[in-house]
């Protein structure tokens, strides 16, 4: 049973292009965190979210607390964005995580 | 303001050794916590320590333990290592909990052999 879910697994796109990448989670929450991890394992936090909506950039999170999914936006990609991006949800005393996406974007 | 730091970066360890990784938290947070991340389970929740207080620990065995110093660094231990302990282990400082923005170090590389 995975509590958080994503999907595509794979995604590729042409630069300049927007994208979507989804998360739905199966647990109450406290907050869902969107990370990114390039090749050789650094992990970066993007978002940290409990309702709404949040910007950064080209970046942009949002949250639907009733139907428990979350997106994570990104416009005009770029092929510095290609790496992997993981959704994770705090939940009572546990932490899970999705299996990622894994983002290519060809120049 | 430095970033999160583990130490050694890599390690290779025989079945049945122990090992202790360790990590230094950015200044000022007080929120430790670990992750195991293999090609198979991915990201994992090993732990979370604050003030030196094991507040939760994932779904591991007791041959994975941890700890937090008074100056919020924290180590974790393996014992009795087995080969499918081999993984990437990080560790992330926030200011309080896992609803704080998560700082990660770079990982720890652990071979088993």
């Amino acid at each position: 049973k995975n509590e958080v879910e994503q999907s595509p697994q794979n995604l590729t796109a042409q630069e300049g292009e927007f994208i979507t990448i989804n998360c739905s989670y199966s647990v109450g929450i406290s907050a869902l965190h969107w990370l990114q991890q390039h090749p050789g394992g650094g992990i970066v936090s993007l978002f940290m979210l409990s309702s709404g909506k949040k910007k950064h950039g080209r970046l942009i999170a949002t949250i639907n607390i009733q139907e428990k999914h979350s997106s994570l936006h990104i416009t005009a990609s770029h092929p510095r964005d290609s790496a992997v991006y993981i959704c994770a949800v705090a939940s009572g005393n546990q932490f899970y995580f999705g299996t990622g996406t894994s983002l290519t974007v060809i120049p | 303001k430095a970033g999160v730091t583990q130490t050694p970066r890599y390690l290779i360890k025989t079945r049945g050794q122990q090992v202790t990784l360790s990590c230094s938290p950015i200044s000022g947070h007080r929120s430790v916590s670990w992750y195991q991340q293999t090609p198979g389970q991915g990201l994992q929740f090993l732990f979370e320590y604050f003030s030196e207080t094991q507040r939760n620990k994932g779904n591991f065995p007791g041959r994975f333990s941890g700890r937090q110093f008074s100056n919020s660094r924290s180590e974790m231990n393996v014992s009795t290592l087995e080969l499918g302990d081999s993984a990437l282990y990080l560790c992330a400082s926030s200011l309080g909990a896992r609803y704080y923005e998560q700082y990660f170090g770079p990982g720890t590389r652990l071979t088993v052999t």
